[in-house]
């Protein structure tokens, strides 16, 4: 079982869908949980970050984990084409800088 | 507007070739990591430095892979002999280390050296 693990899709909307990206992981160190977007040919930019469990909201975006369950989640509120991407989890033990990634949900949100 | 900078973007070779890859940081980061996309295997660290020290390789295949930062401005991701197997996209990424000022654990991508192995 790898430690990140993340269903790949490819997830499909239409434009304006509330979309919900998941990763579950098994390392009980991680304390930060990351989201990164990846567009096509491009490298990964961070999108959002949370410390430990709590929600944290941004825009039309939210992050949620639940360190319990070992469970984190992003929401795409009111999505738009532009958010067609790869979405990536990532993890990392407080005190390491070393990130484990998810291997990635790629979304396509349709006009 | 400071990026992370990696060259060649693009790198088609033959099996047994020696390959290079190249990496400029964004200046004032004192952590470098490399790392490898595949379908696959998703991103996988191959190797990370601090303040050019290698700091943890174990990602990486030591028989023919090597990583080094001659300097704060280069980094460099060496495969030699290169495989098939060694198809990928290679990313190189910059930081500061936690405790620093920065976002914790964020990372500034390249957009990566695709690399083809015949």
């Amino acid at each position: 079982q790898k430690e990140v693990e993340q269903d790949p899709g490819p997830l499909s909307v239409p434009e304006g869908a509330i979309v919900s990206l998941n990763c579950t992981y098994s390392n009980s160190a991680f304390q930060y949980f990351m989201w990164y977007r990846q567009y096509s040919r491009k490298g990964p930019e961070l999108l959002m970050y949370t410390y430990s469990s709590g929600n944290k909201e941004d825009g039309r975006f939210t992050a949620q984990v639940d360190k319990s369950s070992k469970y984190i989640s992003l929401f795409i509120r009111d999505s738009q084409p532009s958010d067609s991407a790869t979405y990536l989890c990532a993890m990392r033990p407080g005190g390491s800088e070393k990130l484990v990634f998810g291997k990635g949900t790629k979304l396509t949100v349709n006009p | 507007d400071a990026r992370v900078t990696q060259t060649p973007r693009h790198k088609v070779t033959e099996m047994g070739q020696e390959v290079t890859m190249r990496c400029q940081p964004i200046l004032g980061h004192n952590t470098v990591f490399w790392y490898r996309q595949t379908m696959m295997q998703g991103l996988e660290l191959l190797a990370y430095f601090r303040n050019r020290a290698p700091l943890d390789d174990s990602g990486m295949p030591k028989d023919r892979f090597s990583a080094e930062m001659p300097d704060a401005t280069l980094a460099t991701l060496k495969i030699q002999p290169s495989e098939p197997r060694d198809s990928a996209v290679y990313f190189c990424a910059s930081g500061l280390a936690p405790g620093q000022g920065a976002i914790a654990g964020e990372l500034f991508f390249g957009e990566g050296s695709r690399l083809t192995v015949l």
